[in-house]
Parts: C-alpha cells; sequence; structure tokens
C-alpha cells in the first residue's frame, strides 16, 4: 500500500529565506508525485508534478522539487520565501494505473514572517 | 474558464439528518473524484467515476455514504443519517482523463458541520 510522510506539520521561515518542505513515499513501484497548495478557505491547486523524465521538477510560484528514488523522496524547495507562499501544502502520489486516486500526505502549512 | 463548483459551500445539520453535496466538474472533464478532509485525518479518497463506467466506491467509509453522476456531468455525494465524525470539508476534483499524470483541479469544497 502507498503512504506519504510530511515531516513537519508546521514549518516557519522569515521573507527571503529558503523554504524546504519534505515528502517521503512508500509505494512498491515508482509512483506519480505531486505538490498542491491549498489557500485559506479555497481549493487545492497544483504547484507541480512528476511523472517521468527530469527528476527535478518546476512549477509555479517559483517552487521546484527533486525525485530521489534511493531515498523516496521528494522534497519542495523555493530559494526565497515570500509572504504570499503562506498556505498549507500536500504532498500527494499514485500509481500509475488508470483512475487511481491520489494519496495525500496530512499537509505542511507553512507560515512566513517578515 | 469556469473551475470546478460545488455547493453548498457551507451546511449544518443535525444529528440523524441526511445530506445531499453537489459538485459540478470542469466541462468535458470525464473523471470526478470526491475527497475528505478533516482534522487528524488529513485528505482522503471517497469515491471515482470515470464516464459511463461503476464508480470505484472502495474509500467510502460506510454504507451511509453514496453518490452518483448524472450524464457523466454533475455529481451528487449523498450522506445518511449523519454522524458527528462526519463533519469535514468534503472536496470534489475533476481531470480531463482517468490518466493519473493529468492534473486533478479541485473545487472550493462543501464544509460540513453535523450538531
Amino acid at each position: 500500500a502507498q503512504s506519504v510522510t510530511q515531516l513537519g506539520s508546521h514549518v516557519s521561515v522569515s521573507e527571503g529565506a529558503l523554504v524546504l518542505l519534505r515528502c517521503n513515499y512508500s509505494s512498491s513501484v515508482p509512483p506519480y508525485l505531486f505538490w498542491y497548495v491549498q489557500y485559506p478557505n479555497q481549493g487545492l491547486q497544483l504547484l507541480l508534478k512528476y511523472t517521468t523524465g527530469a527528476t527535478l521538477v518546476k512549477g509555479i510560484n517559483g517552487f521546484e522539487a527533486g525525485f530521489k528514488k534511493s531515498e523516496t523522496s521528494f522534497h519542495l524547495t523555493k530559494p526565497s520565501a515570500h509572504m504570499s507562499d503562506a498556505a498549507e501544502y500536500f504532498c500527494a502520489v499514485s500509481l500509475n494505473q488508470a483512475g487511481t486516486a491520489l494519496i495525500f500526505g496530512k499537509g505542511t502549512t507553512l507560515s512566513v514572517s517578515s | 474558464g469556469a473551475g470546478v463548483s460545488q455547493s453548498p459551500s457551507n451546511k449544518v445539520t443535525e444529528k440523524g439528518k441526511d445530506v445531499e453535496l453537489r459538485c459540478d466538474p470542469i466541462s468535458g472533464h470525464t473523471a470526478l473524484y470526491w475527497y475528505r478532509q478533516s482534522l487528524g485525518q488529513g485528505l482522503e479518497f471517497l469515491i471515482y467515476f470515470q464516464g459511463n463506467s461503476a464508480p470505484d466506491k472502495s474509500g467510502l467509509p460506510s454504507d451511509r455514504f453514496s453518490a452518483e453522476r448524472t450524464g457523466g456531468s454533475v455529481s451528487t455525494l449523498t450522506i445518511q443519517r449523519t454522524q458527528q465524525e462526519d463533519s469535514a470539508v468534503y472536496l470534489c476534483a475533476s481531470s480531463r482523463s482517468r490518466d493519473p499524470a493529468y492534473e486533478q483541479y479541485f473545487g472550493p469544497g462543501t464544509r460540513l458541520t453535523v450538531t
């Protein structure tokens, strides 16, 4: 069975600092990997995804994530945090099978202080 | 363009009552998913529809939960005899394809409170 672990339910950074949100997955086969962001009282928005190919994936709003098969990780980074990045971030996986639903981590709340 | 819409945005109901939650997917999207977001449980898959195929109901937590999708478009999630543990935000998502590599687009959710 697949599962997703996000280390740290709450991460706080200063504006301009590096953002690092950690995600590890367990899966018997390499899954598809996703990061979603949820702003207050809004639905989830896709930040980026990894399916195949290059292991460093660039997404919207300056975020990127690196797929490391040996570490079963898909950590999300951004070089310089903005106040507008404050939100909840979810890592998710799905198998490469038609109709497979997303399996989400518990989420990480990112706070950005000035 | 129009995204996924859900109604109502908020629903307060008394324990034991039935509720219906509606989802309007993006036009042309053949795949539709329901998820539940609750404190302590995070985001959980409930049910998946693809075209006219039989739905994948493997995530439904009990037989009090059911869903249908009429005409391959609008979907309704029904919870019978609601319990306090059903309180959560119910999210609907749609996708162009059953291929999981395609993005799932999420609606804003329905916040259900059972008193």
